[in-house]
């Protein structure tokens, strides 16, 4: 079975471009996920959606950042302008709602996208 | 707000000693508890998780854990290491009815010959 699919890999730009990451999110899921994850920060929750709808964006760093689910399977998270201090490894997770304990089922993430602003 | 202590950052261990790796965390409500692992430049994969019923939780690749409500803790543990273990790993919580899963800051690993 495909897992979540984030492009690209990596990605390295210079300070003040446009960013866009994307994300694949399982089959069938409909909670995703973007996380942020430094070695000073950890992981941090930027934004997460249901069934296509943006719930909580509390994590969202700045008006820089900004992300869209159009459909069920694609979500992108984009920067504009970018800055070095946004270097870090993005990582999208989907969670399945199909079962009814829903709330139980795990998060499954892709492979990550590693970003370097330079 | 939940919160997860990983007081552990890093955790060196002679190839098959046993291992335990500490978890703490703090909630007002009932939780949920996984545990995750992340090799090198690749995404977090679940281990275990503990939902309800039997406090000992069997995961993949001979890792277990048990929750301790009165102590709040979550510790994973391992009988015998292998080197393919060296990786990093993660605590998480979540609360019921929350989808947000907060993670600790995570212990690395490390696994000697």
């Amino acid at each position: 079975d495909a897992g979540v699919i984030q492009s690209p890999r990596h990605e390295v730009t210079e300070m003040g471009q446009e960013v866009t990451l994307r994300c694949k999110p399982i089959s069938g899921h409909n909670s995703l996920f973007w996380y942020r994850q430094t070695m000073m920060r950890g992981l941090e929750l930027l934004i997460y959606f249901n069934n296509n709808v943006p719930i909580d964006d509390s994590g969202m760093p700045e008006d820089r950042f900004s992300a869209k689910m159009p459909n069920a399977s694609f979500s992108t998270l984009k920067i504009q302008p970018s800055e070095p201090r946004d270097s870090a490894v993005y990582f999208c997770a989907s969670r399945g709602s199909f079962h009814k304990d829903r709330m139980n089922q795990p998060q499954h993430f892709g492979d990550g996208t590693r970003l370097s602003i330079l | 707000a939940q919160s997860v202590t990983q007081l552990d950052s890093q955790v060196p261990v002679f190839e098959e000693a046993p291992v335990e790796l500490r978890c703490n965390y703090s909630s007002s409500v009932s939780v949920y508890l996984f545990w995750y692992v992340q090799y090198p430049n690749q995404g977090l994969q679940l281990l275990l998780k503990y939902l309800s019923g039997s406090t000992l939780v069997k995961g993949i690749n001979g890792f277990e854990a048990e929750f301790n409500k009165s102590q709040t803790s979550f510790h994973l543990r391992k009988p015998s290491v292998h080197i393919s273990d060296t990786a990093e790993y993660f605590c998480a919580v979540r609360n019921f009815g929350n989808e947000k899963l907060t993670f600790g800051t995570g212990t690395r690993l490390t696994i000697i010959p």
